[in-house]
């Protein structure tokens, strides 16, 4: 299995909006709606954003959607802060009932 | 609120087996909504799904680990554990224990989401002689 392809970087400023992309497979972003997103600040674990494609699990701002098109998903930030600057990941669940994780996407808030 | 500690050693030596174990509190391995995971992130690199294990025991593994990895579950201790072998340098990475939302049962129905809700901090694993 391959890793979902994410763009290296993504930078906007504060209050933009910013959209990450994760591209896939039928086989894993395509076929299901299992696709999540996970945030990591430097020397920090992953911390789960979004959930099966755009739900935000408790405490996580709705600035942060999620939406999926297709084999893509996509994260988009809305009003964009400081402490949005971080590391994204997406995730899918894949149809040999796997799991398999993007390139990674740094996000700089300028 | 659930939460994973990993422990183990922080060197292995090449060819030899890495073993960990993740030690979970506030909550219990016995639970059927939940795997348990183990995930793996080299110096400066991206994330690796490594495998994960029920409370029954049945496992799933990245199939390009599959043929040197084990992940068993301890119900009586509450920790799951993972054991690589064969170890190189290219296994050098930060080490982390997750739990994965297996279901949601609501409304008399099972919700399948399959994510990784809670991780524990991580250890790093350097291989070197």
């Amino acid at each position: 299995q391959s890793a979902l392809t994410q763009p290296p970087s993504v930078s906007g400023s504060p209050g933009q909006s910013v959209t990450i992309s994760c591209s896939g497979t039928s086989s894993d972003v395509g076929s299901y709606s299992r696709v999540s997103w996970y945030q990591q600040s430097p020397g920090t674990a992953p911390k789960v954003m979004i959930y099966e494609v755009s739900n935000r699990p408790s405490g996580v701002p709705d600035r942060f959607s999620g939406s999926k098109s297709g084999n893509t998903a996509s994260l988009t930030i809305s009003g964009l802060q400081a402490d949005d600057e971080a590391d994204y990941y997406c995730s899918s669940y894949t149809t040999s009932s796997t799991y398999v994780f993007g390139t990674g996407t740094k996000v700089t808030v300028l | 609120q659930v939460k994973l500690q990993e422990s183990g050693p922080g060197r292995v030596k090449p060819s030899e087996t890495l073993s960990l174990t993740c030690s979970v509190s506030g909550g219990t391995v016995s639970i059927g909504s939940y795997y348990w995971s183990w995930v793996r992130q080299p110096p400066g690199k991206g994330l690796e799904w490594i495998g994960h294990v029920y409370y029954s025991g049945s496992t799933n593994y990245n199939p390009f680990l599959k043929s040197r990895v084990a992940i068993s579950v301890d119900t009586s201790t509450n920790q799951f554990s993972l054991k690589l072998n064969s170890v190189t340098a290219a296994d050098t990475a930060v080490y982390y224990c997750a739990r994965v939302v297996y279901y949601d049962y609501v409304g008399g129905s099972y919700h399948y989401q399959y994510f990784f809700d809670s991780w524990g901090q991580g250890t790093l694993v350097t291989v070197s002689s």
